[in-house]
Order: structure tokens, then C-alpha cells, then sequence
């Protein structure tokens, strides 16, 4: 069975430190892979995008993440939180091409 | 307005009522696609468009949900006979072809039916 894992549901961090939001999937064979970002009352808005090029995928407001086929793992980072990453973020597959499949997602707190 | 518009934003309605969410897609694109997002969890995909076909509806509830798209651009998800297992934010997403393409979401409507 296809599937994306995260792995933590909530994390939280202090302004200024680092950010490790944690994806394993599933799948038996490469998938595309997407992080995306939900702030309160907001739409979902894309963070980066992994297609089988680069596996260090750079994306905006300083995320990036890499991806490691041998762990089956597509984990997000950023190396200085800020405040305003205060926000759910969705780990997403692709296996079909079109049909996305969402993990659970995973709440960041930031604190001052 | 670049990107994708729906509306309501937020719906309230009564068990048994019918209710039509619509989404405007980003111009140009030629799929859109409708989730569902319950409270606390993951987003669950519905159904999407290619053209004003919908090749996949394998994600629709039940029969009391439809879609239908037209002049390639508009998009309106009906749900007959609200249940208040129904409530839930309702996300449309488009992308500028099906394969490999990224999609770019919507607001979305938060339905409530009580």
C-alpha cells in the first residue's frame, strides 16, 4: 500500500533554531513529493516541489528539503525559525500523477 | 486576481438542505481538483477535471455528492441532502495540465451543517 507518514504532530521550537518536520512514504516506486504550508484561516500554499532532479529541493522562506530514497524519507528544514512559520504543514505524494495523498500534518509553534 | 477564488467562504446550513460550492480556477489551467478536509485530519481527494470531463470520481462519498465543470474554467460541487457528517472545509485546487503538475489551492469553504 501507498502511503506518507509525518511523523511528528506537533513540533515546537524557539525563534532563531532549527526546524525538522519529519516524511517517510511509501511507495514502490519514486513518487513526486510537495511540502505544503497552511497558516490559520488560510489557503495552502506550496513550499517546494521534489520531481526526481536535485534531491535537495530549496523552497521559499528559507525551507528546503532533501530527499532520501533509501530511507524513503522527504524531511523538511530550516535552520532559523521564525515567528511567522507559525503554521500547519502537510507532507504530499504524488503516485498517480495527479491524485495527491496528504499526511496528517504537523502543527509548528514558534516561541519568542 | 492570479490565483484560485471560491466561495462561500464559510456556509452554514440544516441537515437535509442542498448545498453548491463553486471555485474559479487559476485562468489557463486545465485540471481542477476538489478535497475535503475534516477537522483534525488530512486532506481526502474527490474528484478532478481534465477539460470539463471528470475522469476520476473515485473519491466522492456517496451519491449525493457531484461535480460538474463548465466552459473549462468554473467548477461547482453540489451536496443533496446534507449530513452533519458532511462538515468539513471543502478545497479546490487547479494546475495547468494533470500529469506531474503542480497544484496551487484555494481558500476553500467551510461548510457546517447542523
Amino acid at each position: 500500500a501507498q502511503s506518507v507518514t509525518q511523523l511528528d504532530s506537533h513540533v515546537s521550537v524557539s525563534e532563531g533554531t532549527p526546524v525538522l518536520l519529519r516524511c517517510n512514504y511509501s511507495s514502490s516506486y519514486s513518487p513526486s513529493l510537495f511540502w505544503y504550508v497552511q497558516h490559520p484561516n488560510k489557503g495552502l500554499q506550496l513550499l517546494l516541489k521534489y520531481t526526481s532532479a536535485a534531491t535537495l529541493v530549496k523552497g521559499i522562506n528559507g525551507f528546503e528539503a532533501e530527499f532520501k530514497k533509501s530511507e524513503t524519507s522527504f524531511h523538511l528544514t530550516k535552520p532559523s525559525a521564525h515567528m511567522s512559520d507559525a503554521a500547519e504543514y502537510f507532507c504530499v505524494v504524488s503516485f498517480n500523477d495527479y491524485k495527491l495523498s496528504f499526511g496528517a500534518g504537523t502543527t509548528v509553534t514558534v516561541r519568542a | 486576481g492570479a490565483g484560485v477564488s471560491q466561495s462561500p467562504s464559510n456556509k452554514v446550513t440544516e441537515k437535509g438542505k442542498d448545498v453548491e460550492l463553486r471555485c474559479d480556477p487559476i485562468s489557463g489551467h486545465t485540471a481542477l481538483y476538489w478535497y475535503r478536509q475534516r477537522l483534525g485530519q488530512g486532506l481526502e481527494f474527490l474528484i478532478y477535471f481534465q477539460g470539463n470531463s471528470a475522469p476520476d470520481k473515485s473519491g466522492l462519498p456517496s451519491d449525493r455528492f457531484s461535480a460538474e465543470r463548465t466552459g473549462e474554467s468554473v467548477s461547482t460541487l453540489t451536496i443533496q441532502r446534507t449530513q452533519q457528517e458532511d462538515s468539513a472545509v471543502y478545497l479546490c485546487a487547479s494546475s495547468l495540465k494533470v500529469m506531474q503538475a503542480t497544484q496551487y489551492f484555494g481558500p476553500g469553504t467551510r461548510l457546517l451543517v447542523l
